[in-house]
């Protein structure tokens, strides 16, 4: 029974091109977010919503949309991808509470050509 | 300075050893603290919390130290299946933001 699920786990797509990376979780949590983990292994929050409602929006290009749809599901919109858009992007969730911990999703691992 | 610190390594250790690595924060107001780990490849996962007063769980100690902004993650007879990027987090604010260190990898060879 997987926690937090996200798909595709890998995406190889053209410059130019616009690609969508879905998330979901099943463990009642408020809150999820966006990670982008670089080449240099290194984490950076992108988005976060808690109950659908967008509360951080870190300097991303607004080439990256999210959309909520609902508080089980985090969706990631990419327009006019880029060579440096290729990185590996994790979907995670928490309860919410400054103490909660993440649940991570097992990632996507975008390539852009 | 950056957020969160910390040393990135690698440590190489035989099977048995103890190893501990540090982690230093910039947010003096930080309320909370974990340790994850990331094996090659995969998703980061909770190794565990950091509580002000110490914490243990099994052979992996986490200790914190406010007054020096720093937190430390012990591991005791180290076992190969420990060979691990580990990532220090910070939640700076009590907010939603959580921050993650570059992580230190750690080997631990037979």
């Amino acid at each position: 029974d997987t926690a937090v699920s996200q798909t595709p786990k890998y995406l190889v797509t053209q410059m130019g091109n616009d690609k969508s990376i879905k998330c979901e979780q099943n463990l009642g949590h408020d809150t999820m977010y966006w990670y982008k983990q670089d080449s240099k292994k290194f984490l950076k929050i992108m988005f976060s919503y808690n109950n659908k409602e967008l509360i951080i929006n870190e300097t991303v290009p607004n080439r990256f949309s999210p959309k909520s749809p609902d508080k089980a599901h985090l969706n990631l919109h990419i327009n006019s991808l880029e060579l440096g858009d290729s990185a590996v992007y994790f979907c995670a969730s928490s309860q919410g509470q400054y103490n909660s911990p993440l649940h991570f999703g097992n990632g996507t691992r975008l390539t852009v050509t | 300075r950056k957020e969160v610190e910390q040393d990135p390594g690698p440590f190489n250790v035989p099977e048995g050893a103890t190893v501990a690595f540090n982690c230093t924060y910039s947010n003096s107001a930080s309320q909370s603290f974990f340790w994850y780990r990331q094996d090659c490849r995969k998703e980061p996962k909770l190794l565990m919390s950091v509580y002000s007063s110490g914490n243990e769980d099994g052979r992996f100690t986490a200790q914190l130290n406010r007054a020096s902004q720093y937190i430390s993650l012990l591991i005791r007879d180290s076992k190969l299946s420990d060979s691990a990027t580990y990532l220090c987090v910070v939640n700076p604010g009590g907010g939603f933001k959580t921050i993650f260190g570059a992580g230190t990898r750690l080997f631990v060879k037979a």
